[in-house]
């Protein structure tokens, strides 16, 4: 199984903060999951990555796979990013089980 | 697409009751997972398929929990009977698995509480 460690557990920034959320895993992996849930609500995929850097918006997510470890990170926050962040890994290389993080509650402050 | 649909959103139900939830994967994908999430032990993978043929079932916690995929466009997890302790989000999601792992779609969630 893969451990997966999120941090921080809880993050609170003002609107317009830049923010980074990291993901450490302990077994090699091929693809590393970011997730966005708001409360009482569904659960987003916003990044599937194995390599490198990816971006969507004022979203981009990084990993490097030597050192196995991911961030996710936030420009120009807004409250509406208010939300639980989740990364998970894969137990092995390719696989679909997944293990998830325990989330990063974040809260963006008007 | 209409993406990955979950019903019912909520059941409130009695301990002892038959509990089935159900989901319709987005069309063309070809994995299914069954996930819980609980404040306690956060996302759990219960079970998943992989074209409709049931692949990993050791995260369903006991016999009273089950699931099916009878084609490709529809599964269900049944718990019977159900228990206080199986209060819980229920969430499922599909992917397109080809070489590797999928991008995860999942769906609303079906919240389930028992009394």
């Amino acid at each position: 199984k893969n451990e997966v460690e999120q941090s921080p557990q809880n993050l609170t920034a003002q609107e317009g903060e830049f923010i980074t959320i990291n993901c450490s895993y302990s077994v090699g992996i091929s693809a590393l999951h970011w997730l966005q849930q708001h409360p009482g609500g569904g659960i987003v995929s916003l990044f599937m990555l194995s390599s490198g850097k990816k971006k969507h918006g004022r979203l981009i997510a990084t990993i490097n796979i030597q050192e196995k470890h991911s961030s996710l990170h936030i420009t120009a926050s807004h409250p509406r990013d208010s939300a639980v962040y989740i990364c998970a890994a894969p137990n092995s290389g390719g696989y679909q089980k997944v293990t998830f993080g325990t989330g990063t509650k974040l809260q963006v402050i008007p | 697409d209409a993406g990955v649909i979950q019903s019912p959103r909520h059941e409130v139900t009695e301990m002892g009751q038959e509990v089935t939830l159900r989901c319709k994967p987005i069309s063309g994908h070809n994995s299914l997972f069954w996930y819980r999430q609980t404040m306690m032990r956060g996302l759990e993978l219960l079970i998943y398929f992989n074209n409709n043929v049931p692949i990993d079932d050791s995260g369903m916690p006991e016999d009273r929990f089950s699931a099916k995929m009878p084609n490709a466009s529809f599964s269900t997890l049944k718990i019977q009977p159900s228990e206080p302790r199986d209060s819980a989000v229920y969430f499922c999601a599909s992917s397109l698995w080809k070489t590797g792992a999928g991008e995860l779609f999942f769906g609303e969630g079906s919240r389930l509480t028992v009394l």
